[in-house]
This record gives structure tokens, C-alpha cells and sequence, in this order.
């Protein structure tokens, strides 16, 4: 497999089920993201991992739990979510952070895992 | 204010003809700019990238960036129906981050 893939790609979930969301890069990709995104609303970055080391909390709820076991996995975990976090989640991956001179911005996404919250 | 505003649209232009798609920003501070491309259903992918004042082509592709207005745009000559998707504006937030617009959607008719 190439790039970086999701699953599942669709979820539906009750507001007290407990799930995750897994992202995998085969990209060697240093650094790993979430982002959400709703209808009509900007993409709006959740959290930033760099070699294994969160680096960002977006002011995220607790709901929210993000794992990253290795530079090339990173996992969403869910629980007690509401309605309203019914979104597209977005996985992406960069050579590395943002600050770096070398980075183009290029974030490399993966096809995202559609949330419906009961 | 948003950080980064874009007209939602859509924007409808005949097949042939040239796309201007715009994006303001707020952070005078901002160094990097760049144009994504989301596709109905998928995710987005990084289409053009500016960094200087000017303007920057590749192909059919035209970013211009004028850091006094805070403004960058994107040209599309000779716009394809292929071209019709959604295009996000971003610019770098600091540390870590890019800082998405909405998106402006795109619709090219034949």
C-alpha cells in the first residue's frame, strides 16, 4: 500500500459507544496530523504528532483521545461523543513539522473516516 | 474575523475559459501560502504553493500572492470540467499548522 490510508471509512456510532479511528503512512513521514472537517467549515487541526511526540492539542475535548505508537500510526480514540462531532476526520502526514525550512506545506491526506454520531 | 476567508461559490465558469479563485488573510505574519484541491468524496491534495510576492505558474496554474493586501489568489486558464472541485486556501500558522479557508467550489461547465 502507498500514501496514507484510513479506517473505517465510515462509522456510525451511539453517544455512549466507545471506537477508533486508525491512520497508517507508508510515506517514512516524520510528522502526522488529524484534522476535522464539517460542512461548509474550514478544516480545523485537531492534533500534531512528531516522531511519536505530541507537539499540538487544538484545544481538543477529552472526548477526543489521539494515540501514536510509531511514526507511522496514529489513532483517533472516541468516546462519549455528541452529535455535533458528526464530521469527516482527516489523517495527514508531512516529511516533517510545519517550522521546518525544508517542509512545502505539503500535508499528504488520507481519505478520511466519515463520523456519524447518534 | 476568520483567518482565512474564501467566497464559498460556486463559482461557475465555461470549459475554456479562465477561474480566479481568491483568498484574504488576517495574520500579517504569515510567510506560506498554498492552494489545495478537494474532489467531491476525497481528500485534498496540494495543487501550488507561494512564498514571494508575485505571481508563480505551473502549467495551467497561476498563484499570486500580494502580502500589503493580505490577498492570494489562483488562476485556472483554460478551465476543464475536471477542474470542477473544491479549492481550499492555506497559509502557515506558526508552529505546526496550516490554517485552512472554508473552500470555494469550483463548477465548470462544457
Amino acid at each position: 500500500e502507498t500514501g496514507v490510508t484510513q479506517t473505517p471509512r465510515h462509522l456510525v456510532m451511539g453517544m455512549t459507544n466507545k471506537k477508533s479511528l486508525k491512520c497508517e503512512q507508508h510515506l517514512g513521514h516524520n510528522a502526522m496530523y488529524w484534522y476535522k472537517q464539517s460542512a461548509k467549515k474550514p478544516l480545523e487541526l485537531m492534533f500534531v504528532y512528531s516522531l511519536e511526540e505530541r507537539v499540538e492539542n487544538n484545544s481538543v475535548p477529552s472526548r477526543f483521545s489521539p494515540e501514536c505508537p510509531n511514526s507511522s500510526h496514529l489513532f483517533l480514540h472516541l468516546h462519549t461523543l455528541q452529535p455535533e462531532d458528526s464530521a469527516l476526520y482527516l489523517c495527514a502526514s508531512s516529511q516533517d513539522l510545519m517550522t521546518s525550512g525544508t517542509n512545502t506545506g505539503e500535508l499528504f491526506f488520507g481519505e478520511g473516516s466519515r463520523l456519524t454520531v447518534l | 474575523q476568520k483567518e482565512v476567508e474564501q467566497n464559498s461559490g460556486p463559482l461557475s465558469v465555461p470549459e475554456g475559459a479562465i477561474a480566479s479563485l481568491n483568498c484574504t488573510y488576517s495574520d500579517r505574519g504569515s510567510q506560506s501560502f498554498f492552494w489545495y484541491r478537494q474532489y467531491s468524496g476525497k481528500s485534498p491534495e496540494l495543487i501550488m504553493f507561494i512564498y514571494s510576492n508575485g505571481d508563480k505558474e505551473d502549467g495551467r496554474f497561476t498563484a499570486q500572492l500580494n502580502k500589503a493586501s493580505q490577498y492570494v489568489s489562483l488562476l485556472i486558464r483554460d478551465s476543464q470540467p475536471s477542474d470542477s472541485a473544491t479549492y481550499l486556501c492555506a497559509i502557515s500558522g506558526g508552529y505546526n499548522k496550516l490554517i485552512f479557508g472554508a473552500g470555494t467550489r469550483l463548477a465548470v461547465h462544457p
